[in-house]
């Protein structure tokens, strides 16, 4: 089946910490992933792609096969940072999203 | 561009009354997908269009929930009747799929309270 699982519906930190959003996914075959974040009074929005392999905002991601993982990770926190983070799934010759049940990141100052 | 557009923003209603929610997506985009977001179970995909015909409306809870995109530019999703556990945001995004996974651009989203 496929599924994506964000185990963490909230994540509290300090500004400069670490942080890390874990997402596990279940999926047969070749996965796209994707973060989606939300920030307060906005539209859900494209974070990152696995397959662009870039960093945004600070925000990187690495797909693991062998884990089915797709952590996003930044070294240092900045209260800007807060807001919903949805990681995201689909599969080749589709544009269907299958989503996790999010994570809530806040940064305290 | 606007972007997605929704409407209405805000929508308040009494358990057994009809509701129409309508999204107009990005003009060019070829698909478009309905999204319920509630805080137990976050972002799920109702029913989703490609060139204006429904590839899969597995998600779509059951037969008082239903879809229709007549256009290119405008679709409905509609509750009837609709129930208190129904109450959630309802969002549209809109995206180009071509051969690959493209972006999925979302609306503001509506707020549906069902009493």
């Amino acid at each position: 089946a496929q599924r994506v699982t964000q185990p963490e519906k909230l994540l509290s930190v300090f500004k400069g910490a670490p942080v890390e959003l874990k997402c596990n996914y279940s999926y047969s075959g070749s996965p796209e992933l994707f973060w989606y974040v939300q920030y307060s009074r906005q539209r859900l929005q494209l974070l990152l792609r696995h397959i662009s392999r870039e960093s945004i905002k600070g925000f990187t991601a690495d797909l693991n096969k062998g884990e089915t993982s797709f952590h996003l990770k930044k070294p240092f926190a900045q209260e800007e940072d807060s807001a919903m983070y949805y990681c995201a799934l689909s599969g080749r010759n589709t544009d269907k999203l299958i989503f996790g049940t999010g994570t809530r990141l806040q940064v305290f100052p | 561009d606007a972007g997605v557009i929704q409407s209405p923003r805000h929508e308040v209603t009494e358990m057994g009354q009809e509701v129409t929610l309508r999204c107009k997506p990005i003009s060019g985009h070829n698909s478009l997908f309905w999204y319920r977001q509630t805080m137990m179970r976050g972002l799920e995909l109702l029913i989703y269009f490609n060139n204006n015909v429904p590839i899969d409306d597995s998600g779509m809870p059951e037969d008082r929930f239903s879809a229709k995109m007549p256009n290119a530019s405008f679709s409905t999703l509609k509750i009837q009747p609709s129930e208190p556990r129904d109450s959630a945001v309802y969002f549209c995004a809109s995206s180009l799929w071509l051969e690959a996974t493209d972006t999925q651009y979302f609306g503001p989203g509506t707020r549906l309270t069902v009493l």
